[in-house]
């Protein structure tokens, strides 16, 4: 079974500071990472996802994470806060099980960007 | 349409009372998925559907939960006699690969 921990249920940034958002996992088998962000009262939307290939990868808003195999980490970054980017944000994996990607979460991490 | 859309966004309900939730999928998305997230639990798998078939359930909390899917489309989530502890907004996302895409949600409270 796979798990996800996340560090720090809230984040408190200053607008323009770096954003750091932690996330390690738990899987027996290769995973595929996903970063999802929700806005109040609205679904998940995906920012980045780690399936192969680089380990590096960068999302939409300007956000991007890295894939640590050795750390089992797939930490958030983004370089400067803005306003908008105050939301709570989940960390998840999924493995491939045939055709089924179902997806195991982080408790989440709220970001708030202060003025 | 564009995204995945679920209906009603909004339901309250009476304890014992049966509840349909409702989600229509990306076109063409073969796979379905329903989430439950709740303050305590945080966001929970529920149940899998590759085309009309559920070959996962793992994830129903009880049988008073069940899931179907029909055409390759819409999905219909039922709770009967429903609980206060079942309230939650309850997510639906659609895949083709391994990229699920979310829609708005049902948020459901039992009185």
């Amino acid at each position: 079974a796979q798990s996800v921990t996340q560090l720090g249920s809230h984040v408190s940034v200053s607008e323009g500071a770096l954003v750091l958002l932690r996330c390690n996992y738990s899987s027996s088998v290769p995973p595929y990472l996903f970063w999802y962000v929700q806005y109040p009262n609205q679904g998940l939307q995906l920012l980045l996802k780690y399936t192969t290939g680089a380990t590096l990868v960068k999302g939409i808003n300007g956000f991007e994470a890295e894939f640590k195999k050795s750390e089992t980490s797939f930490h958030l970054t983004k370089p400067s806060a803005h306003m908008s980017d105050a939301a709570e944000y989940f960390c998840a994996v999924s493995v491939e099980g045939g055709s089924n990607y179902k997806l195991t979460f982080g408790k989440g991490t709220l970001l708030t960007v202060n003025p | 349409g564009a995204g995945v859309s679920q209906s009603p966004s909004n339901k309250v309900t009476e304890k014992g009372k049966d509840v349909e939730l409702r989600c229509d999928p990306i076109s063409g998305h073969t796979a379905l998925y329903w989430y439950r997230q709740s303050l305590g639990q945080g966001l929970e798998f529920l149940i899998y559907f590759q085309g009309n078939s559920a070959p996962d359930k793992s994830g129903l909390p009880s049988d008073r939960f069940s899931a179907e899917r029909t055409g390759g489309s819409v999905s219909t989530l039922t709770i009967q006699r429903t609980q206060q502890e079942d309230s939650a907004v309850y997510l639906c996302a659609s895949s083709f690969w391994n990229e699920q895409f979310f829609g708005p949600g049902t948020r459901l409270t039992v009185l």
